[in-house]
């Protein structure tokens, strides 16, 4: 166990609808990356989270946006969602992003299907 | 563009064979290197990983992985797996200094009692 925690485990949306989801990171971690895993490949960087403020972004439209509160938590934001954005969307937290030492734990995971 | 390739996609071995599983990186510069494992209905845990120093890494569970920088190479080693060790393994790079993870599309290792 990590000690990252996510929720929901599981979530149904409709095309075209929003949805959050949210991530606790482990004790005395300030930093949170999200990543998206399709099913048979490994999982895609979103962006990250260090201190509240956005730290880096992979290739994913805006209408992924995310939020880091001063507790360290996360959540994802999917607007306006695609069949092609089913997937399962995992969390990791680390001790300081973007340090050259820097190691992601990751959360079990929250498995999206958007019908 | 900074990619992560594993050409195992599927691998069967029977308890005591000896494992090695292929992952190559395309970085310029630093590189931070990583593998992960996946076990049926758990999260990622991380097996070991390389900043710099010994290029040979040992992680959990007898797992270890060496660093070949002219190869370009991390493959990860086992020389006795067990049934337990079935799961999905993930290579994972990192431009050093950077925050985002690359992964590979991961194996599937099955091991057969």
């Amino acid at each position: 166990e990590t000690g990252v925690t996510q929720s929901p485990t599981h979530l149904i949306k409709t095309r075209g609808q929003q949805v959050t989801l949210r991530c606790s990171s482990q004790s005395g971690h300030n930093t949170v990356s999200w990543y998206q895993q399709a099913l048979g490949q490994g999982p895609q960087f979103i962006f990250q989270y260090y201190r509240e403020e956005e730290n880096g972004r992979g290739n994913f439209p805006p209408r992924f946006s995310g939020l880091q509160f001063p507790n360290y938590s996360s959540e994802l934001n999917v607007n306006a969602l695609e069949l092609d954005d089913s997937a399962l969307y995992l969390c990791a937290s680390s001790l300081s992003g973007g340090a050259p030492t820097d190691t992601q734990y990751f959360g079990p995971g929250t498995r999206l299907t958007v019908l | 563009a900074q990619s992560v390739s594993q050409h195992n996609h599927h691998v069967i071995l029977s308890e005591a064979a000896s494992l090695e599983l292929g992952c190559n990186y395309s970085y310029g510069g630093t590189v931070n290197l990583f593998w992960y494992v996946q076990y049926p209905g758990q999260h990622l845990q991380l097996l070991l990983k390389y900043f710099s120093g010994d290029p040979l890494v040992k992680g959990i569970k007898g797992f270890e992985a060496e660093f070949i920088k002219s190869k370009f190479s991390f493959n990860l080693r086992k020389p006795s797996v067990q049934w337990s060790d079935t799961a999905e393994y993930f290579c994972a790079a990192r431009g050093g200094g950077g925050n985002k993870l690359t992964f590979g599309t991961g194996t599937q290792l099955k091991v057969e009692l």
